[in-house]
Formats: C-alpha cells, sequence, structure tokens
C-alpha cells in the first residue's frame, strides 16, 4: 500500500509569507506527528494528533506554527510570517497507534522549506 | 527527562568490514529504542526496535543492536558492511506515552570500496 506522502516536495518563499505542508498519512493510521529536522541535525518533535485532535504541541516553537487534522487524515502544517529561522525539512510520520510507546512511526520523504 | 547520544558523528568503514555505531540513552523508565536510516533524498527508514521482549535485537539489512542496561547503551552492528549502507543512522528513543520520538544528532556512515 502507499506510505506517508507530503507535499509539496520543496517549497521556497519569502520572509514573512504564509505556507502550507501537507501530509497524507498510510490509510488506517490514527496517529500523525509533525518533526522538523534543521540542516546537520536529528528530527525535532513538534507536534501530534490522535485522531482529529492534537494531543501535545509541546514541540511547536512559537504561535507563528500551528497545525490540523480536521477529518482525522490528512494533515496541514501551517507557519505564518515566514523567517529565514524556518528554513528545514519538515517531516511527517504516521503510526497505528501513539498510545503505544513502541508503535512504528512511518516516515514521509519531507517538505524542504526554504525561507529567503 | 529521555534523552540519546550519539557518540561518533561520522565513521568511515571499508567494505566488508564490521560497522560499530555507538548509542547512549537516558531514560526515567525502561525506555524502547529504536535505530533509523536516512539515505541521501530519502525518507527516514525503521532499522530495528528494542521494547524490552529480548536485549538483542535484529532488524533489517543485516543490522542488529544490544540493550544494555547497565550500560545504558544500544550500539548497532553489522558484521560486514555493504557499499549501501552508507547513511546516516539516528538513534531514538521514545518519549513515553503518545509515542514522541527523540532522536540522536545522527551518525553519518561512509564506506569505502
Amino acid at each position: 500500500g502507499a506510505g506517508v506522502s507530503q507535499t509539496p516536495s520543496n517549497k521556497v518563499t519569502e520572509k514573512g509569507k504564509y505556507v502550507e505542508l501537507r501530509c497524507d498519512p498510510i490509510s488506517g493510521h490514527t496517529a500523525l506527528y509533525w518533526y522538523r529536522q534543521s540542516l546537520g541535525q536529528g528530527p525535532e518533535f513538534l507536534i501530534y494528533f490522535q485522531g482529529t485532535g492534537a494531543a501535545d504541541d509541546s514541540g511547536l516553537p512559537n504561535d507563528r506554527f500551528f497545525a490540523v487534522r480536521p477529518e482525522g487524515s490528512v494533515s496541514t502544517l501551517k507557519i505564518q510570517r515566514t523567517e529565514r529561522g524556518d528554513s528545514a525539512v519538515y517531516l511527517c510520520a504516521s503510526s497505528l497507534n501513539s498510545a503505544a510507546r513502541a508503535d512504528t512511526q512511518y516516515f514521509g520523504p519531507g517538505t524542504r522549506l526554504t525561507v529567503l | 527527562a529521555q534523552s540519546v547520544t550519539q557518540l561518533d558523528s561520522h565513521v568511515s568503514v571499508s567494505e566488508g568490514t564490521p560497522v560499530l555505531l555507538r548509542c547512549n540513552y537516558s531514560s526515567s523508565y525502561s525506555p524502547s529504542l529504536f535505530w533509523y536510516v536516512q539515505h541521501p533524498n530519502k525518507g527516514l527508514q525503521l532499522l530495528l526496535k528494542y521494547t524490552s521482549a529480548a536485549t538483542l535485537v535484529k532488524g533489517i539489512n543485516g543490522f542488529e543492536a544490544e540493550f544494555k542496561k547497565s550500560e545504558t547503551s544500544f550500539h548497532l552492528t553489522k558484521p560486514s558492511a555493504h557499499m549501501s549502507d552508507a547513511a546516516e543512522y539516528f538513534c531514538v528513543v521514545s518519549a513515553g506515552t503518545g509515542g514522541k520520538l527523540i532522536f540522536g544528532q545522527g551518525t553519518e556512515l561512509s564506506v569505502k570500496p
């Protein structure tokens, strides 16, 4: 079956603009995660959803970042007033059940965001 | 709090020789530990995971890792490196209920012919 998909694969924007990054999880996966990977670093957790609700958004860096998952499937990460420091690869992952600590997370290919 | 430390940022081996990528963890309870691999311009792929069932965990592509509680380590090994093993490897710990993952800084593995 299809894996996790993310669109766009690359996004170039100007400082101050608004961007939306989309994630399509594996069908049937109730848990969805967003991570951010800066150059030369490991991914860092941003937020995760269990169904439609954000169960943990402790990794969002500030209130310019927001994510939704209105129907419990597709998720959109929204960044307002982008800054050059937001440039990174944004990764999405899904798993069957987030309550299971050892549940395998399947990652998408990422969206590379560049803020000029 | 949970954390992982990858002791080498870069490891270089010759094809056919053993691979050792080192990882130490910190956890306030029995952890779930993972190794993920990231090939250039590809997504993260799970190599193996430890969930307390057995201390020696076998993964894909001939990799394995041993959980050592006394040393708080979870090193990744492979008996014989292949050119296709060249990639970035991440040691990861689960942060608790909810599945939030905490990644190490990564180890870049180079394989020389």
